[in-house]
C-alpha cells in the first residue's frame, strides 16, 4: 500500500512569511495526525483529526497555526507568521483508530516536512 | 508535557551486543507503543504493548510493561549497524486511546 505522502520535504522562509504542507494519508485511515519535531526531541502532538473533525488541538498555538482536513482525507497545516522557533519537521501521520473504539493507533509516518526560519 | 521520558539519552554498544533502553511514564495508559527512527527520516511502528500485557517479542525485539512502576523496555537482541538509530517509546492514556505521546528518545549507535 502507498504510504503516507508529505510536501514539501524542505522550505526556508523569512521569520513572519507564511507556510503550508500537505499531507495525503494511508487510504481508509480515518484519524490523521500533525506532529512539530524539533532537532533533538521527540515529535509534539499538534492536531489530531477523524475523518473532518478535530479530535485534539490543545497544543497548537493557534494564533499563528492553522490545519484543516476539509474532505476527510488529505490534510493542510499552515503557519502565519512564522517564528523563528517554529524551525523544525513537521511530521504528517495517519492510523486507523476511531474514537468509538475500532481499530489501533498504530501510527504511520511520512517523511516530513523540513522548516527553516531565519 | 511529556507523558514518556527514555533512558539512556544516547547508547553505543559494538555489533552483536544487546541494547536495552528505558521508557517512565506519569499516568495511567491505555497502551505503550515503540517507534525507530533513521536520521533525517519519519518514523516507523516496531511493537504495540496493551496495558494488561507485560511482554511481547516481535523478531529481535522484546519489550515488557511494569504499569505498577509505569515503566517499560525495549531490548534488542544480536545488535546490527542497521540498529543504528533513534528509538522512541510512545504512550495513550485511557481518555484519547488515539493520541500518543512521544519521549525524546533513545538515540543507538552499533558500531561494526
Amino acid at each position: 500500500e502507498a504510504g503516507v505522502a508529505q510536501s514539501p520535504r524542505y522550505k526556508i522562509i523569512e521569520k513572519r512569511q507564511s507556510v503550508a504542507f500537505w499531507c495525503n494519508p494511508i487510504s481508509g485511515h480515518a484519524t490523521l495526525y500533525w506532529y512539530q519535531q524539533i532537532l533533538g526531541q521527540g515529535p509534539k502532538l499538534l492536531i489530531q483529526f477523524q475523518n473532518n473533525g478535530v479530535v485534539d488541538d490543545s497544543q497548537l498555538p493557534k494564533d499563528r497555526f492553522s490545519a484543516e482536513r476539509l474532505k476527510g482525507v488529505d490534510s493542510t497545516l499552515k503557519i502565519q507568521p512564522a517564528k523563528l522557533e517554529d524551525s523544525a519537521v513537521y511530521l504528517c501521520a495517519s492510523s486507523s483508530f476511531r474514537t468509538e473504539g475500532s481499530g489501533a493507533n498504530v501510527l504511520t509516518f511520512g517523511a516530513g516536512s523540513r522548516l527553516t526560519v531565519l | 508535557s511529556q507523558q514518556g521520558e527514555e533512558d539512556p539519552q544516547a547508547l553505543s554498544i559494538q555489533e552483536g551486543e544487546n541494547a536495552t533502553m528505558n521508557c517512565s511514564y506519569k499516568t495511567s495508559i491505555n497502551n505503550l507503543q515503540w517507534y525507530r527512527q533513521n536520521s533525517g527520516r519519519g518514523l516507523v511502528h516496531l511493537i504495540l504493548i496493551r496495558s494488561n500485557e507485560r511482554e511481547k517479542h516481535s523478531g529481535r525485539l522484546r519489550v515488557t510493561l511494569d504499569t505498577s512502576k509505569k515503566s517499560s523496555s525495549l531490548l534488542i537482541t544480536a545488535s546490527r549497524a542497521a540498529d543504528t538509530a533513534s528509538y522512541f517509546c510512545a504512550t495513550a492514556v485511557v481518555a484519547n486511546a488515539g493520541k500518543s505521546t512521544f519521549g525524546d528518545g533513545t538515540t543507538l549507535t552499533v558500531k561494526p
